[in-house]
């Protein structure tokens, strides 16, 4: 089993420009999640999907969009990239929403706008 | 705004000595957890604690809660230098408990 995986690693992107980053689970868990995680901070949520179907803002969600294609995969879509989402993403999936449940992460990707 | 903050923010250890890392959080919950990440790489999952327990183990881990103070404790006994990583908390609030908040981590060393 892959667990969580991420595309691309590494992309630059210059002001404006879009991308989408792609994030897919084997592990059939209910629950995705995308995060971003800035130099000295934890990981802020942006967008979650509860089940196939639903997703919702979480705590950074301007600028993004989501889509959650099927149970497995869940996109994160920024439609005009600036400076301060220079960050790094993470993708996570756990078997449902709740704080006792294990939250499995991607490797991440390392996104710069410049 | 985060709920957790971690404190040492960065903690430089020999490898054999124990190290301990400190989560304080500002509203009641159900359940904290504790992530490792190391560089460059995704978190993974450590150990989940619950609001009506007041210490776990799991291997060379120790697990504090005290909810009437709102804070948890990492314990690392015999640090090894494969557990140079951040350490991060994250709880869930008693109301919208149905996301993980996460804490800005602990940066640990382990010198051989």
């Amino acid at each position: 089993n892959a667990g969580v995986t991420q595309t691309p690693k590494f992309q630059v992107l210059k002001t404006g420009q879009s991308m989408t980053l792609q994030c897919a689970q084997d592990m059939n868990h209910n629950s995705m999640y995308w995060y971003r995680q800035d130099p000295g901070m934890g990981l802020r949520l942006i967008y979650y999907s509860a089940s196939e179907g639903t997703t919702d803002k979480g705590e950074v969600p301007n600028g993004y969009n989501v889509s959650r294609l099927n149970k497995r995969e869940f996109s994160l879509r920024l439609e005009s990239a600036a400076p301060s989402q220079t960050s790094v993403y993470f993708c996570a999936s756990s078997e449902a929403l709740g704080g006792y449940r294990e939250q499995y992460f991607g490797p991440g990707t390392r996104l710069t706008v410049t | 705004s985060q709920q957790g903050e971690e404190d040492p923010q960065a903690l430089s250890i020999q490898e054999g000595e124990n190290a301990t890392m400190n989560c304080s959080y500002k509203t009641s919950i159900n359940n904290l957890q504790w992530y490792r990440q190391n560089s460059g790489r995704g978190l993974v999952h450590l150990i989940l604690i619950r609001s009506n327990e007041r210490e776990k183990h799991s291997g060379r881990l120790r697990v504090t809660l005290d909810t009437s103070k709102k804070s948890s404790s990492l314990l690392i006994t015999a640090s090894r230098a494969a557990d140079t990583a951040s350490y991060f908390c994250a709880t869930d609030a008693i109301q919208g408990a149905q996301k993980l908040v996460f804490g800005q981590g602990t940066r640990l060393t382990i010198n051989p």
